[in-house]
């Protein structure tokens, strides 16, 4: 069974700029998480997304943002970009379904965003 | 707000020792805890989950507690290995995420 699958793994883009990372989930999972890491504030949730809908979101400004398509693909976007968004942009899939069941999530190698 | 910590930030073995890394949390209402490794720059490998209900689970080398009421989880691995040297962090609930623990097993 194939994992977690996230295109670019490596990215370069300047201030102001904005980009698009891509997360295909395991086949069957329908719940699709976002998450920054920075050495600094550690690893954060962003949003999750369940059946094409945003379910939950974490404590991000609105220039992050995301969507997921009808076969549980996930896409997020960054735009304006600034220096602080220089992160390892995780996504992680799972079988949950309901909003309180949390399933084992499984994890994508993830994107370096630098933003110079 | 769930708050999650973990002690302590790095930890340096040798080869062949037991081990604990501990877990704690401030909201006792969680779902489930999950103990994650992860390589350098690499993406978070799931170790083990245990459901709320549960109070342990073991897979091979390594065994994870659950206490809920005193909001502490610990993840126990035995006999480490060089292998073993990566960051674990435990998450909770709606994934909060612990800081890590970065551990170095020497041979």
């Amino acid at each position: 069974k194939a994992g977690v699958t996230q295109t670019p793994r490596y990215l370069i883009k300047t201030r102001g700029q904005q980009v698009t990372l891509s997360c295909s989930p395991i086949s069957g999972h329908r719940s699709v998480s976002w998450y920054q890491q920075t050495p600094g504030q550690g690893l954060q949730f962003l949003f999750e997304y369940f059946s094409e809908t945003q379910r939950n979101k974490g404590n991000f400004p609105g220039r992050f943002s995301g969507r997921q398509f009808s076969n549980s693909r996930s896409e997020m976007n960054v735009s304006t970009l600034e220096l602080g968004d220089s992160a390892l942009y995780l996504c992680a899939s799972s079988t949950k379904l309901g909003l309180a069941d949390y399933n084992e999530q499984f994890f994508g190698p993830g994107t370096r965003l630098t933003v110079l | 707000k769930q708050e999650v910590t973990q002690i302590p930030a790095a930890l340096s073995v040798p080869e062949g020792e037991n081990l604990v890394l501990n877990c704690s949390f401030t909201d006792s209402a969680i779902y489930n805890l999950q103990w994650f490794r992860q390589d350098p720059g690499k993406g978070l490998t799931s170790l083990l989950l245990i459901q709320s209900s549960q109070r342990e689970q073991t897979s091979g080398r390594l065994n994870a507690s659950l206490d809920k009421s005193s909001g502490r989880s610990t993840l126990y691995i035995a006999a480490s290995q060089p292998g073993d040297s990566a960051t674990y962090l435990c998450a909770v609930g709606d994934m909060r995420f612990g800081a890590g623990t970065r551990l170095t097993v020497k041979p």
